[in-house]
């Protein structure tokens, strides 16, 4: 069965800590995605990764960086955690032409 | 780079159709259809490759027109089950995959 596993389900920090969201997936996919998830916003991409060590911006990437050193984990980094970063996080895999596959989401509450 | 999804919301009775639009201002290679229930993660239905086909199964289909970077997707004799967020999924050039903003429908008795 194959899985795109996401650290935590529900996560409670402060403001202005340094927050880690992390994602692994188990198939192989040469891509990897990050999207925050707010509602009648629809998903929308904060980076993603075409291979190890490679990144690009999405449409919204301020505050946030990323981090691919293996294959299969793709982390999400919050480099001083705002109110405004209060969301639901999700990260997706795929290779070309095929489906994405999602975690079940990080629901991140910045307090 | 998001696409725009039409309508943004839609309520049916069962049995009723409804139609999806998606367009994006990017040329295509293909576009992707993902229904979300609540508190669960998107669940892919259907891929379209760039070169217009129609795809279909059960009485869900949609269509892909490449000229117009836009798809449609066509939910016929509507069923309780259907009920949910619908998402197109676009890739461009460069391996970029942007969601769009979402159609909720609610399908009722």
């Amino acid at each position: 069965d194959v899985k795109v596993t996401q650290s935590s389900r529900y996560l409670v920090k402060r403001t202005g800590e340094k927050v880690f969201l992390e994602c692994v997936q188990d198939m192989d996919h040469e891509n990897m995605f990050w999207y925050r998830q707010d509602p009648g916003l629809g998903l929308r991409l904060i980076y993603f990764s075409y291979d190890v060590k490679m990144k690009e911006k999405g449409d919204i990437p301020e505050g946030y960086s990323v981090s691919r050193e293996k294959k299969e984990r793709f982390s999400l980094i919050l480099e001083s955690a705002s109110t405004n970063q209060t969301s639901m996080y999700l990260c997706a895999s795929s290779t070309l032409n095929t489906e994405a596959f999602f975690g079940q989401g990080t629901r991140l509450t910045v307090v | 780079q998001q696409p725009v999804q039409s309508p943004q919301a839609v309520i049916l009775r069962e049995g009723e159709d409804a139609v999806i639009n998606c367009s994006s201002s990017k040329a295509l290679y293909s576009v992707h259809w993902y229904r979300q229930k609540h508190g669960e993660a998107p669940v892919f239905l259907m891929i379209l490759l760039k070169g217009g086909e129609q795809k279909g199964h059960d009485k869900i289909s949609a269509s892909f027109n490449e000229k117009k970077q836009q798809s449609s997707l066509y939910l016929t004799a509507s069923q309780l089950s259907y009920s949910g967020t619908y998402f197109c999924g676009t890739e461009a050039t460069g391996n970029q995959f942007y969601f769009g903003t979402g159609t909720s429908l609610t399908v009722i008795p």
